[in-house]
C-alpha cells in the first residue's frame, strides 16, 4: 500500500463552483501534513500547512482527520487560476512523502 | 524569497553515461533532497541530507549517489544512467532540522531523457 494516495482526478469544475478531495495517509503515525500545489511543468509550492483543529486560507480549507487518516482540501468560489494539481504530502521520519496528485481544472 | 537553482532544464544523455544533476540553494537551509516525479507515481524520495558530507537514503536510491561537499549545494549523481531514469529530477531545501519539518522549496526541476 502506498504511503499517501489521492484520486487523480480530473475534477473538472465551472467557476464559482466549490470543489472538495481527500488524500489517505497509511502511517498512524505520521506526523505532520502538507497541501502543496504544482502548476503544469512548474516546481511544487506549498499552498498550506493542514493543522489538527483545520484552517483556513481565504477560499481554501484543510482539515485532518486522524482516526480515518484522511486530510481534504476545500476550494470555494473556484477561479480559473485554481486549475492544476493539488499534492498531498506527508511527514513520515523526517521524510516528506507525497501523493501522486490530483488535477484540478476549472473552466468558465 | 529562497531561490534554489538546479543546473539544467533540460538534459539529455546516453545509457551508460554519468550523469551530474546540481542543485545549489541561497538561503543557509540544513536539509536538501532530491526527488523523482514520474506520471501517475507523483514524487518519489531518492537521497536526502541534513548537513554537509551527510546522506541517507530514500525511498528509491538504486542507481543514484548523491555528494554534499557544501552546505548549498547538493549533487545527484546517476553512475551509470538507463533509460528507466528518465524523469523529472526535483530538488527542495527546508530550514532546520534532522530531515523534513516544515516546508520545503523547490528548484524549478531537470527534465532528464536517457536514450
Amino acid at each position: 500500500r502506498k504511503e499517501v494516495e489521492q484520486d487523480p482526478g480530473p475534477f473538472n469544475v465551472p467557476e464559482g463552483a466549490t470543489v472538495a478531495f481527500n488524500c489517505t495517509y497509511s502511517n498512524s503515525a505520521s506526523q505532520s501534513f502538507f497541501w502543496y500545489r504544482q502548476d503544469c511543468r512548474k516546481e511544487p509550492k506549498l499552498l498550506m500547512s493542514v493543522y489538527s483543529s483545520g484552517n483556513e486560507d481565504g477560499r481554501f480549507t484543510a482539515q485532518l482527520n486522524r482516526a480515518s487518516q484522511y486530510i481534504s482540501l476545500l476550494i470555494r468560489d473556484s477561479k480559473l487560476s485554481d486549475s492544476a494539481t493539488y499534492l498531498c504530502a506527508v511527514i513520515n521520519d523526517y521524510k516528506l512523502s507525497f501523493g501522486a496528485g490530483t488535477t484540478v481544472t476549472v473552466r468558465a | 524569497d529562497v531561490k534554489v537553482t538546479q543546473s539544467s532544464r533540460y538534459l539529455v544523455k546516453r545509457t551508460g553515461e554519468k550523469v551530474f544533476l546540481e542543485c545549489v540553494q541561497d538561503m543557509d537551509h540544513e536539509n536538501m533532497f532530491w526527488y523523482r516525479q514520474d506520471p501517475g507515481l507523483g514524487l518519489r524520495l531518492i537521497y536526502f541530507s541534513y548537513d554537509v558530507k551527510m546522506k541517507e537514503k530514500g525511498d528509491i536510491p538504486e542507481g543514484y549517489s548523491v555528494s554534499r561537499e557544501k552546505k548549498e549545494r547538493f549533487s545527484l549523481i546517476l553512475e551509470s544512467a538507463s533509460t528507466n531514469q528518465t524523469s523529472m529530477y526535483l530538488c527542495a531545501s527546508s530550514l532546520g532540522g534532522a530531515g523534513a519539518r516544515e516546508k520545503l522549496f523547490f528548484g524549478s526541476g531537470t527534465q532528464l531523457s536517457v536514450l
